[in-house]
């Protein structure tokens, strides 16, 4: 069962900051926010993952807020090849079963 | 370059027979994982293997078997006792199961049984 909750879809003008919002009431203290994205007809891609504090790659940034409940991802400058679902994932309590759900379409247009 | 090979891309078989897909991977991880997707959905996990020789159920592993008895190798049979084979299958593997370390993915295998 996905533990967490995404918008189905989301738009997003090129060259502009793409902000992804994730819920995820039920998260445990020790459990990781992971985002990944998947290309059509490819295998998904790791972006970033964090516990509780931001994090930053060259990809992507995470903010978590301070109770853990949500995060949003920030693609600081969406180009079209943004274009993806991007999926948040909380990480089961054990081992490194991750559990997808639908996640957000994001449609990055010119 | 290292990274995760499925092949075939696309493979095609009758119905009641059993077919493997091949997944390998030269990153020296010891986890790997299979995932089905179908359209519109997310992917579930029908495998999982922390350590050569080992390996786990997930969520939905019936009409499915596996086999690890290489490190880099990872093979998945989906047998002619799974009702809906038709799916895009993933295969992942990260470095160790216990740690986080992210998963990477091949570029699936498009499986249509008819």
């Amino acid at each position: 069962d996905a533990k967490t909750t995404q918008p189905t879809s989301m738009d997003c003008a090129e060259g502009r900051a793409a902000n992804l919002p994730c819920n995820h009431s039920t998260i445990s203290g020790n459990e990781y926010v992971y985002w990944y994205r998947q290309i059509h007809s490819q295998g998904p891609q790791y972006i970033i993952h964090g516990l509780k504090n931001n994090e930053t790659n060259e990809m992507a940034s995470l903010i978590i807020t301070e109770d853990r409940k949500s995060s949003t991802l920030i693609l600081p400058h969406a180009t079209l090849r943004d274009t993806a679902v991007y999926y948040c994932i909380v990480r089961a309590e054990y081992g490194n079963k991750l559990v997808f759900g639908a996640g957000t379409i994001l449609r990055v247009k010119s | 370059d290292g990274g995760i090979t499925q092949s075939p891309k696309y493979l095609f078989r009758k119905e009641g027979q059993n077919v493997t897909l091949s997944c390998e991977q030269n990153l020296n991880h010891d986890a790997m994982y299979w995932y089905r997707q179908d359209p519109g959905q997310g992917l579930r996990l029908i495998y999982y293997s922390q350590i050569v020789n080992d390996f786990q159920k997930g969520d939905i592993a019936e009409g499915y078997s596996v086999s690890r008895e290489k490190k880099e190798s990872f093979p998945l049979t989906v047998t002619s006792a799974q009702k809906n084979p038709t799916a895009f299958y993933l295969c992942a593997s990260s470095m160790e199961w216990e740690l986080n370390s992210p998963l990477h993915f091949g570029n699936g295998t498009r499986l249509t049984v008819t």
